[in-house]
């Protein structure tokens, strides 16, 4: 079984600052964990992918995760957020085969 | 990458209506899957499309609810049949692709918003 909790469903920064969206998982295999992005009326877009390689990921848009497993965690940051990165952020864990368990995801919104 | 398109991108449909909604990849590709997102959740699979054979569905769904084909490796289609208001939500087709690294990667196409009257 496995399972994402994303722990924050509004978060809200000031341009400029820093972004951290939180993802917690449970996996009974080793996991791949991925964060995607959705704007709006816009398909879902891969930021990263963690496959059990470098525990810190670096994805586009200057998007990187950190994998910690002591901590079962996948959180996403970005130093500086940009007024484009306002849209809905989704935490994915897969945990065998091909079944994605999405979390139930985290509106980002960037204020001026 | 890979590059979905799928069709309609939103519809409005009566009660006890079905409508069928088409993805299209410009590759050929083994995984198609389709989700559903309800209003304020998150994505849900649905089922995989296997090309040449019958879908296999998540718990909670039935073929004769969400009929899907797959005549290729291409193309798949997904039936929400007999709608009903509970039915309103956007339907995303998903592809596995895997890249000449072979990194494999999940792409979604762009959605199909339902709205059920």
């Amino acid at each position: 079984a496995q399972s994402v909790t994303q722990l924050d469903s509004h978060v809200s920064v000031s341009e400029g600052t820093p972004v951290l969206l939180r993802c917690n998982y449970s996996s009974s295999y080793s996991p791949s964990l991925f964060w995607y992005v959705q704007h709006p009326n816009k398909g879902l877009q891969l930021l990263l992918k963690y496959t059990s390689a470098a525990t810190l990921v670096k994805g586009i848009n200057g998007f990187e995760a950190e994998f910690k497993k002591s901590e079962t965690s996948f959180h996403l940051t970005k130093p500086s957020a940009h007024m484009s990165d306002a849209a809905e952020y989704f935490c994915v864990v897969s945990g065998g085969g091909n079944k994605l368990t999405f979390g139930t995801g985290t509106q980002l919104k960037v204020e001026l | 990458s890979a590059v979905i398109s799928q069709k309609p991108s939103r519809d409005i449909c009566q009660r006890g209506t079905s409508l069928t909604i088409q993805c299209q990849v410009d590759s050929q590709v083994t995984m198609m899957f389709w989700y559903r997102q309800q209003p304020g959740q998150s994505l849900t699979l649905i089922a995989t499309a296997n090309q040449g054979s019958e879908a296999t569905y998540e718990s909670g769904f039935v073929i004769d609810k969400f009929p899907i084909s797959r005549p290729n490796l291409t193309f798949s289609t997904l039936t929400v049949s007999n709608m009903s208001p509970e039915d309103s939500s956007i339907y995303l087709c998903s592809v596995e692709w895997d890249s000449e690294g072979g990194d494999e990667k999940l792409f979604f196409g762009s959605g199909t918003q339902l709205s059920v009257l």
